[in-house]
C-alpha cells in the first residue's frame, strides 16, 4: 500500500515565522503535487514537481521534490495568516491516473 | 466559468437508507475522481472515471459503494445501505484527461449517517 506521511499534522505560528512541511513515502512518485485546502472548500493546486531534485517556487512558497523521487517539502517564508489552512501532497505513479494523497498538515498562522 | 459542482452539499440520512450523491465537472473535462475525506484529514481515493468508463474502482470501500457516469460529464456516487463509518466528505473532481493535468475540486458534499 502506497503512503504519503506528512509532518507536523498540526502548527500554530506567528506571523512572520518561517515553516516547512514534509511529505514522505517509501515509494517512487512520477510527480507529486501540492494542494491547500480551506473549510468548506475543495483542495487548490499550488504546484506540481516532477524531476527528481527539483526546487519550484511561487512567491513566499518554496517547493522541493527529492532526488529519489520519494519525498517533497513545502517551506513557507515568513506566513501570513492568508496562508492557513490544510496543506496536501499528492503522489501518482508512472502509467496510473490514481493519486494518493497526503495525511495533511494543518497550518494556523497567527495574527 | 463554472467551476466543478456537487449536490447536495449537505446530506443528513439514518442509518441502512441509500444515499446519491451528484457531481457536475467543468465542461470539456474528461477525467473525473471521486474521494472521500474524514474529519479534515487527506482524501481517500475512491474511483476515476475516463469518458463514461471508471478504469480504476479500486478505492471503492464496498459493494455498497457504486458510481456512474453519463453523457461523459454528470457522475453519480450512491452509497447502498449506509452505516456510521460512511459519514464524511465527498469530494468530487476532473480535468481535461492527462495524468498530470490539474484537479479541479468540487466544494464537496458533507455525508452524516445518523
Amino acid at each position: 500500500t502506497q503512503l504519503l506521511e506528512q509532518s507536523p499534522q498540526f502548527l500554530s505560528i506567528q506571523e512572520g515565522e518561517n515553516l516547512t512541511v514534509y511529505c514522505n513515502s517509501s515509494s517512487v512518485f512520477s510527480s507529486l503535487q501540492w494542494y491547500r485546502q480551506e473549510p468548506g472548500e475543495g483542495p487548490v493546486l499550488l504546484v506540481t514537481v516532477v524531476t527528481g531534485g527539483e526546487v519550484k517556487k511561487l512567491k513566499r512558497l518554496t517547493f522541493q521534490f527529492g532526488d529519489a523521487r520519494k519525498d517533497s517539502s513545502l517551506h513557507i517564508t515568513a506566513a501570513q495568516p492568508g496562508d492557513t489552512g490544510l496543506y496536501l501532497c499528492a503522489g501518482t505513479t508512472s502509467g496510473t491516473y490514481k493519486y494518493i494523497f497526503g495525511t495533511g498538515t494543518r497550518l494556523k498562522v497567527l495574527a | 466559468g463554472a467551476g466543478v459542482s456537487q449536490s447536495p452539499s449537505n446530506k443528513v440520512t439514518e442509518k441502512g437508507k441509500d444515499v446519491e450523491l451528484r457531481c457536475d465537472p467543468i465542461s470539456g473535462h474528461t477525467a473525473l475522481y471521486w474521494y472521500r475525506q474524514s474529519l479534515g484529514q487527506g482524501l481517500e481515493f475512491l474511483i476515476y472515471f475516463q469518458g463514461n468508463s471508471a478504469p480504476d474502482k479500486s478505492g471503492l470501500p464496498s459493494d455498497r459503494f457504486s458510481a456512474e457516469r453519463t453523457g461523459g460529464s454528470v457522475s453519480t456516487l450512491t452509497i447502498q445501505r449506509t452505516q456510521q463509518e460512511d459519514s464524511a466528505v465527498y469530494l468530487c473532481a476532473s480535468s481535461l484527461g492527462g495524468s498530470r493535468d490539474t484537479q479541479y475540486f468540487g466544494p464537496g458534499t458533507r455525508l452524516t449517517v445518523l
